[in-house]
């Protein structure tokens, strides 16, 4: 089992709507989430974290983590064609201060 | 304010051949990780390091593989001896001490190719 794991995609949606990316994880006692997205050929860009259960939001982009469950949210809201891009699940395990897991990617289509 | 610096950008090697990939960290970040990447697969964590210190090479291949961060210098991300499957992005990242430890800045990458 894959510490992180997300779905593939692409995720396809319309100009101006919400785009909903998951991601889940395996460690239970994870402490550090993060959201980075990644345009082709090109470097992560951290976009969110996430240390406590609810939402935080940040302009469009609203990253949601529900510990119970195991799974971490990003929401979109507006979504752009310039949003269009691989986004990146990345964890920080517990007991591993400096230790990140990254998931594969979603890629994410937003269509004009 | 300089990011993460990587170079060079496109490396060339021919199997048999040594790869070293350079890292400079962020001004006022003293730690450094190094990860590669495969076409359409997430990051795969390699090596963590500290100044003089290795923290974490547990993704490390046991062979061929090696990493220094000096206490003057770069980082370097060494291969030797070079195979096909060695082709990848390698990415650096760095994230300073303290409260924003969790933060890590990524570098532009180095596409490493091998004939």
């Amino acid at each position: 089992q894959k510490e992180v794991e997300q779905n593939s995609g692409p995720l396809s949606v319309p100009e101006g709507a919400i785009a909903s990316l998951n991601c889940t994880y395996s460690d239970r006692g994870s402490q550090s989430f993060f959201w980075y997205r990644q345009y082709s050929g090109k470097s992560p860009e951290l976009i969110m974290s996430i240390y406590s259960n609810g939402d935080k939001e940040d302009g469009r982009f609203t990253a949601q983590l529900n510990k119970a469950s195991q799974y971490v949210s990003l929401l979109i809201r507006d979504s752009q064609p310039s949003d269009s891009a691989t986004y990146l699940c990345a964890v920080r395990l517990a007991g591993n201060f400096n230790k990140f897991y990254f998931g594969s990617g979603t890629k994410l289509n937003v269509k004009p | 304010n300089a990011g993460v610096m990587q170079n060079p950008r496109h490396l060339v090697r021919r199997r048999g051949q040594e790869a070293r990939l350079r890292c400079s960290p962020m001004k006022g970040h003293s730690h450094v990780y190094w990860y590669r990447q495969l076409p359409e697969e997430g990051l795969k964590f390699m090596v963590y390091l500290q100044k003089e210190n290795i923290i974490d090479e547990s993704g490390m291949p046991k062979e061929r593989f090696s990493a220094e961060f000096p206490k003057e210098g770069p980082s370097i991300l060494r291969i030797q001896q070079v195979v096909r499957g060695d082709s990848a992005a390698y990415f650096c990242a760095s994230s300073p001490t303290g409260d924003q430890a969790d933060t890590q800045y990524f570098g532009p990458g180095t596409r490493l190719t091998v004939l």
